[in-house]
């Protein structure tokens, strides 16, 4: 159990460029997640996966973001054209549908400064 | 539309005292609520949960109580440990819900020796 990684941690990036984070959850896991954490503020929910269906999208996930899971494994998450109120900790997290479903076990985040 | 809420930002505690820690919510429909731990650039980490047919669950040092009518919900830490000093989010889900984690503010605890 390696648990859930992502890449990178940090990213500074100037407004109007895209980027990109990578999550790999564990492996046996069939469902992961993307909040977002600003200053101050809990995490917030943006999107899930079970296998390679996106479920659901928070309303937070303007259509600058896209995310994708294409084989059920890894995700990314793509955010285009950033602004400065981008910048925030993005975790990823997963857990395991059917399991001791309720606990999610979460990354150690990528944060995203936005110039 | 803060659903879950903890309204205290920090908490200082003394070693070896207790600590607790409150969150309250406003959705009926949560019927499982956890508390996560994090340190600074960190994930958050799981400590303990409960469900709502329970008004008490206990993990060693940790204890967890739901008051259903009142929507509350505590953690309490006993004896509190210089290690504890860290954030703690309450967090909250329903069944069906996909195990969408909706979450409070957060509370700052230090624990000073």
């Amino acid at each position: 159990d390696t648990g859930v990684s992502q890449d990178p941690r940090h990213k500074i990036t100037k407004r109007g460029q895209n980027v990109t984070f990578r999550c790999d959850p564990i492996s046996e896991h069939n469902r992961l997640y993307w909040y977002r954490q600003t200053l101050g503020q809990g995490p917030e929910f943006l999107t899930y996966f079970q296998n390679e269906a996106q479920l659901e999208k928070s309303r937070l996930l303007s259509d600058r973001f896209s995310a994708e899971r294409p084989k059920g494994s890894f995700s990314t998450l793509e955010i285009q054209r950033t602004e400065q109120g981008d910048s925030a900790m993005y975790l990823c997290a997963s857990s395991l549908a059917g399991g001791e479903t309720e606990k999610l076990f979460f990354g150690s985040g990528t944060q995203l400064s936005v110039l | 539309d803060q659903q879950v809420k903890q309204n205290s930002p920090s908490l200082s505690v003394q070693e070896g005292r207790i600590s607790i820690l409150n969150c309250d919510y406003t959705n009926s429909m949560f019927d499982y609520f956890l508390w996560y731990k994090k340190y600074p650039a960190e994930g958050p980490t799981f400590l303990i949960s409960i469900s709502s047919i329970k008004d008490k669950n206990e993990d060693g040092r940790f204890t967890v109580f739901l008051n259903k009518s009142a929507k509350h919900l505590s953690l309490h830490i006993v004896p509190s440990q210089p290690g504890d000093s860290a954030v703690y989010f309450c967090a909250a889900t329903f069944t069906g819900g996909g195990n969408k984690l909706t979450f409070g503010t957060g509370t700052q605890l230090k624990v000073e020796l």
